[in-house]
């Protein structure tokens, strides 16, 4: 059970570069979200999903695009690079709330992603 | 809309003694979880202890335990008996349900320091 895999751990863009970071998990869990983590300010999430072919706007998502077409993907995209990007980002996943209330997010291991 | 507030940036505790770290949370809902995740330097997101709002009973897991305080809205951690391995930022979550749908809301951490 490889819970919820990031891909790449680490990565070096030039401004106004694109790409695209990996989230894949395999619990079946309905919901989906990326969070970004900067020095003092926490976890922010910059979208999220309910399920396939669902996704919404977090706190923080200028600047990035998802999609949910699979149950089991959720990708997130940069669209044109900036330094104000460069983070730590994680993915997480969960069931949703009406299947089992107090079941907790797993997170992958998180993309440190830096902006030059 | 809802926050969470951790007030202290840092906190040192010396090996064997116990240590508490600070939660206060702001919400209308009257349903709703709250988490502490700890994370070590090796950067993953690990779950030490949940509350669910409706109910009284503190939770406890181990050496984790929590105090919480629906009124006053406070969700602190004690760690008892406390090892070189429980040094890591601590993040207190906020779970609640609207608009169809639920977002966690993540404080900005509190860095423990172990002193042996």
């Amino acid at each position: 059970n490889a819970g919820v895999t990031q891909t790449p751990k680490f990565q070096v863009l030039k401004t106004g570069q694109s790409m695209t970071l990996q989230c894949a998990q395999d619990m079946n869990h309905e919901y989906m979200s990326w969070y970004r983590q900067d020095p003092g300010m926490g976890l922010r999430l910059i979208h999220y999903s309910v399920g396939a072919g669902i996704t919404d706007q977090g706190e923080v998502p200028n600047g990035y695009n998802v999609s949910r077409s699979t149950t089991e993907d959720f990708p997130l995209r940069l669209l044109s690079a900036a330094p104000s990007q460069t983070s730590v980002y994680f993915c997480a996943s969960s069931y949703t709330y009406h299947m089992t209330g107090d079941q907790p997010q797993h997170f992958g291991d998180g993309t440190r992603l830096s902006i030059l | 809309a809802q926050t969470v507030t951790q007030s202290q940036p840092e906190m040192s505790v010396q090996e064997a003694e116990t240590v508490t770290l600070s939660c206060t949370y702001d919400t209308s809902e009257s349903d709703y979880y709250l988490f502490w995740y700890k994370q070590p330097p090796s950067r993953q997101m690990i779950l030490v202890i949940r509350q669910e709002a409706y109910k009284q009973q503190n939770a406890t897991e181990n050496r984790f335990s929590v105090n919480f305080q629906k009124a006053a809205k406070s969700f602190s951690l004690k760690i008892s008996d406390s090892q070189l391995g429980d040094a890591a930022m601590y993040f207190c979550a906020y779970r609640g349900y609207t608009s169809g749908t639920y977002k966690y809301i993540f404080g900005t951490g509190t860095r423990l320091k172990v002193l042996a």
